[in-house]
């Protein structure tokens, strides 16, 4: 079975400092890999998606994510956060037609 | 295109109520997800489906849940009875045989009372 793990629960953090949120998926065959985020009180949001070819994939508001095989990662990231980037952000991965989240990861910045 | 169309925002019941919470996913989408998510147990798939035909059901909590989707514009998740923990916000979300990523409706908030 498939699943994803976030390696953070909790990142605090000033403004325009640099993120990295970690993600690891399990599961041997084809997968498409997605980040999502959450802004309080809203629903989710894509952020950026990889399904094959460059494995630096870039998204909105800045963000973008590498896709590493060998080591079944694909960390989000993003070099200057700012106030309006505080949100919940999901890891996700898609493998026959099931699309499965990690736990999320609160992404608080401080002004 | 609207989104994905859930109804109703919020629902508000009485424990032992019926609870229907509906959703129209994009048109064209053929594949239909429906998450619970709470503060405890974050985001939780309930169920999906892919051409209308339910492939796994395994993150239904209990029998009181059950999911329907007659046709490709339209699916429905019921609760009954309801009872206090199962307040959550419900999402229904779509997708291209899972080429496009998911999109989500805005979420029902559910509480029963």
């Amino acid at each position: 079975a498939q699943s994803v793990s976030q390696h953070n629960h909790h990142v605090i953090l000033s403004e325009a400092a640099s993120l990295e949120l970690g993600c690891n998926y399990s599961y041997g065959g084809t997968v498409n890999l997605f980040w999502y985020v959450q802004y309080p009180g809203q629903h989710l949001q894509l952020l950026l998606k990889y399904f094959s070819g460059d494995p630096l994939v870039k998204g909105i508001k800045g963000f973008e994510a590498e896709f590493i095989k060998s080591k079944f990662s694909f960390n989000l990231r993003k070099p200057s956060v700012q106030w309006s980037d505080t949100a919940e952000y999901f890891c996700a991965v898609i493998s026959d037609y099931k699309l499965s989240f990690g736990a999320g990861t609160t992404v608080t910045v401080r002004a | 295109d609207a989104g994905v169309i859930q109804s109703p925002r919020h629902e508000v019941t009485e424990m032992g109520q019926e609870v229907t919470l509906r959703c129209k996913p994009i048109s064209g989408h053929n594949s239909l997800f429906w998450y619970r998510q709470t503060m405890m147990r974050g985001l939780e798939l309930l169920i999906y489906f892919n051409n209308n035909v339910p492939i796994d059901d395994s993150g239904m909590p209990e029998d009181r849940f059950s999911a329907k989707m007659p046709n490709a514009s339209f699916s429905t998740l019921k609760i009954q009875p309801s009872e206090p923990r199962d307040s959550a916000v419900y999402f229904c979300a779509s997708s291209f045989s899972g080429t496009t990523g998911a999109f989500f409706g805005q979420g029902t908030r559910l509480t029963v009372v």
